[in-house]
């Protein structure tokens, strides 16, 4: 059975560095793409980035480019996301999500999604 | 990035009822739009895919239509459990982009 099991909370203050994590079980961690979706409480889903394990080629969005970085260990089985300098606008939910490529550029819906992680950035 | 219209925002419905929401696309995405379904508290459920394949184990109740533009998803007599919020989603082009969700309330 397919899991994506993600890290707990977290409650940071503006400028700190944060890395949540994503560990998949159940199918083959380089066979899927992981995909990183900020839910903003009460609002709207927002795709961040999406990371092929297999060669660990990363594309983000243009509103998340140079604002997070997305990683995975292929080792553990586990995808990571990654801020260097956190603001208060990253306060948000996060899921990561299991996704696949069709053909060069189309792509599934994600079909499996982990619990997500609350993040909480506040001075 | 393709953005995802959805409506309405919200609608009021009786169990039983048939409730339909739409998605509009701003560009061409052939069939490449799916639906989920998110309660309060939980990750978004995925319920049609390509358009109009329902995904294994959702109840046959809920139906997808559409493509190139307009996306529609309907739920045929609405059930207790149907009462959500729904997301429109299209694959086409990344970034992969989600429609701004319709709550379905209890009238």
């Amino acid at each position: 059975e397919v899991h994506l099991v993600q890290s707990g909370a977290e409650v940071k203050k503006p400028g700190e560095s944060l890395k949540i994590s994503c560990k998949v079980s159940g199918y083959t961690f380089t066979t899927y793409s992981i995909a990183w979706v900020r839910q903003i409480p009460g609002k709207g889903l927002e795709c961040l980035g999406i990371i092929y394990p297999g060669d660990s080629e990363a594309r983000y969005s243009p509103s998340s480019q140079g604002q997070v970085t997305i990683s995975a260990d292929t080792s553990s089985s586990t995808a990571f996301l990654h801020w260097s300098s956190l603001k208060a606008s990253d306060t948000a939910l996060y899921y990561c999500a299991r996704v696949a490529l069709r053909g060069s550029s189309s792509w599934f819906p994600p079909d499996y999604w982990g619990q997500g992680t609350l993040v909480t950035v506040s001075s | 990035d393709i953005q995802m219209t959805q409506s309405p925002s919200s609608v009021s419905a009786s169990v039983g009822d048939r409730v339909t929401i739409t998605c509009r696309a701003s560009q061409d995405i052939s069939n490449w739009s799916a639906w989920f379904q998110q309660k309060a508290g939980k990750a978004p459920k995925l319920l049609i895919y390509a358009a109009s394949s329902l995904e294994s184990g959702i109840p046959s109740r809920f139906s997808g239509n559409g493509s190139g533009t307009e996306f529609t998803l309907t739920i045929n007599s609405l059930q207790p459990e149907d009462f959500a919020t729904y997301y429109c989603q299209q694959g086409n082009t990344f970034p992969l982009t989600f429609g701004g969700g319709t709550k379905v309330e209890i009238k």
